[in-house]
Formats: C-alpha cells, structure tokens, sequence
C-alpha cells in the first residue's frame, strides 16, 4: 500500500496569504495524484487533477505540480472561504490512499 | 448533474452487518463508463476507501476490510450496496459513495453517519 504523508497537519493564515501544502508518497506514482478540499459538514471536492490538471469551475488561485513522490499545491491569495481541510490522493495503485490531511484556519 | 445519496440505518450494533445503499440520479450506474466506489471517515480523521466496482462482476476492495466487504448493484433502481460485517466500534464513521473514472472521484454522495453501538 501507497503511503501519503502531508504536511503541515495544520496551519492558521491570513487573507492574501499564500499557502503551500505538501504530499509526499512512500514510492513514486508518476503523477497519479489528485487534490480534494472539504469544509466541515461537507463531502470533499475535486480541486486538482493528476497533479497539475485544474478543474472546471474551481478558482484559478488553487495550483498543483509535482510528480514521482513529491507533490504540492498552492492557493494563492488566500480568502476566507479557503478554510478546509485538504486531502491528497493517489491512484497509482490499488488500494487507493489518501493523506492524512491539513487543515488550514484563517485568522 | 450527477447526484449520489447514501441511505441506511445510522445505529448498527456490535457484530452486526453495516448495509448501506447509495441511490444515483443523473446518469446510468450500468453505463460501464465509470467506477463506483464506497468510502468512510471517522469523526476528525482522513478518508480510507473501502472498495468499488465497475460492472457487477468487477469489484476491487480494500485489503484491510475485504474478508469484511460486499459491495453490489442494482441497475433496475440505478442505486449500488455496501454491507460491512462483524462490525466494530472502529467502524463507526461517516460513508460516502462517490462515483470516479480509474483515478479521481468527481462525485460525492452527502455522506452518511453510521454509529457502531449496543
């Protein structure tokens, strides 16, 4: 099984802020690895996909890159409705994983 | 608009089956384009995924709740079925479905509570 390990398991930050989180997997998945948001109460939501790809209708401020073990995503200019908890995800192999999670707070 | 919605008991004694269903509306579950897949989340922690199928004879589940897990379907009704036995109190979490192609989910059912309790 493919381990993920996020980091930071948490961050507090202001509006405007950029953020940065971090995946990294236990072996290379090329880049087999999607981002997910969720508020509280609420499902997740597809952000990024295969590392890099954006999604209709999300807003351009979320950004992903990486590939093979290391994986980032960015929010630029953070707003308010940016507080979540975010998820990275791989589908390299089964079973599928997921982080831990980081759930950012905004001040 | 693809849309998924779990239902079930929220209350499942220990040693019990945990039976779920997750009703699809705005596509065909039998259109053999996309996987279906159950998933769960306990109170403040990260997603595990449970297991999917793709046709009904296609199914993949996690290793660590397979000898567990029985996932099927029901195409006259477009929905799809979780049942989880000789359940615990560490299965109590929140269930989604969520349908996806080989990769990534695209969409999630509400999620639904499941408290494991005598």
């Amino acid at each position: 099984e493919i381990v993920l390990t996020q980091s930071p398991d948490f961050q507090s930050v202001t509006p405007k802020e950029k953020v940065t989180i971090t995946c990294r997997a236990s072996q290379s998945i090329d880049t087999s690895l999607h981002w997910y948001q969720q508020k509280p109460d609420q499902s997740p939501k597809l952000l990024i996909k295969y590392a890099s790809q954006s999604i209709s209708g999300v807003p351009s401020r979320f950004s992903g890159s990486g590939s093979g073990t290391d994986f980032t995503l960015t929010i630029d200019s953070l707003e308010a409705e940016d507080a979540a908890a975010y998820y990275c995800h791989q589908s390299s192999s089964l079973p599928y994983t997921f982080g831990q999670g980081t759930k950012l707070e905004i001040k | 608009q693809v849309q998924l919605q779990e239902s079930g008991p929220g209350l499942v004694k220990p040693s019990q089956t945990l039976s779920l269903t997750c009703n699809v509306s705005g596509g065909s579950i039998s259109s053999g384009s996309y996987y279906w897949s159950w998933l769960r989340q306990p109170a403040g922690k990260g997603l595990e995924w449970i297991g999917r199928f793709y046709t009904s004879d296609n199914t993949n589940y996690n290793p660590s709740l397979k000898s567990r897990v029985t996932m099927s379907v029901d195409t006259s009704k477009n929905q799809f079925s979780l049942e989880l036995n000789s359940v615990t109190a560490e299965d109590t979490a929140v269930y989604f479905c969520a349908r996806g192609n080989w990769f990534y989910f695209d969409y999630w059912g509400q999620g639904t509570l499941v408290t494991v309790s005598s």
